[in-house]
């Protein structure tokens, strides 16, 4: 089942610009993770913030957890035309599997 | 880094026929292997969990005589796509946990025609 809602569906930015998505579950988690996706491909793990953090950071990508809100949200900061691609939050609930969200869909125009 | 290594990346094949899938972790031991569904511009969906030497754990609404599930060594997970139909036309992914994150293969576009 999924976990729960990503927001925006699908994004389009100027290069340049930051990037913001947003995404919401349902359960208690140990952590939570966001994946890129391009087109027709497998997974690329980006960052992994656990339950008693609030943000982190990465590079260009600034991730911040609200447990209360139960909600995450994924920044990439000063876009590049690579980084055009699907992105997906999951969170690992406690039997170590993960559980995605919907999604957004990114793209950046050069 | 740990990386899994999924064959093939895209099979076509008649219906009726079964096709089976394999996903290998090149560098490191999986006792657990993660398969996944995903559908066009949607998310992933979990299938099963492959547990080396044991059964397979099924999500609900997964048959498992379907999508056959083995994972007889510590690097070899298979899934066997049986008598397939046009509606088994998907992306399947195979994952497996390493460390805190997971590193997922590069799916299998399988078409049914």
């Amino acid at each position: 089942s999924q976990q729960g809602e990503e927001d925006p569906q699908a994004l389009s930015i100027q290069e340049g610009e930051n990037a913001t998505m947003n995404c919401s579950y349902k359960t208690s988690i140990n952590n939570l993770q966001w994946y890129r996706q391009n087109s027709g491909r497998g997974l690329v793990h980006l960052i992994l913030i656990r339950s008693n953090e609030r943000e982190k950071h990465s590079g260009r990508l600034r991730v911040t957890l609200d447990t209360s809100k139960k909600s995450s949200s994924l920044l990439i900061t000063a876009s590049r035309a690579a980084d055009t691609a699907s992105y997906f939050c999951a969170t690992e609930e406690g039997a170590q599997k993960l559980v995605f969200g919907q999604g957004t869909r990114l793209t950046i125009n050069p | 880094g740990a990386v899994v290594s999924q064959h093939p990346s895209r099979v076509i094949c008649k219906s009726g026929t079964s096709v089976k899938i394999e996903c290998r972790s090149l560098d490191f031991q999986a006792t657990t292997m993660f398969w996944y569904r995903q559908f066009p511009k949607q998310s992933l969906m979990l299938m099963a969990t492959s547990n080396e030497g044991s059964k397979a754990t099924y999500e609900q609404g997964v048959e498992k005589d379907k999508f056959l599930i083995n994972h007889a060594s510590l690097t070899l997970s298979t899934l066997t796509v049986t008598s397939a139909h046009p509606e088994d036309s998907s992306f399947y992914i195979c994952s497996a946990r390493q460390g805190e994150g997971y590193t997922f293969g590069s799916g299998t576009r399988l078409t049914v025609v």
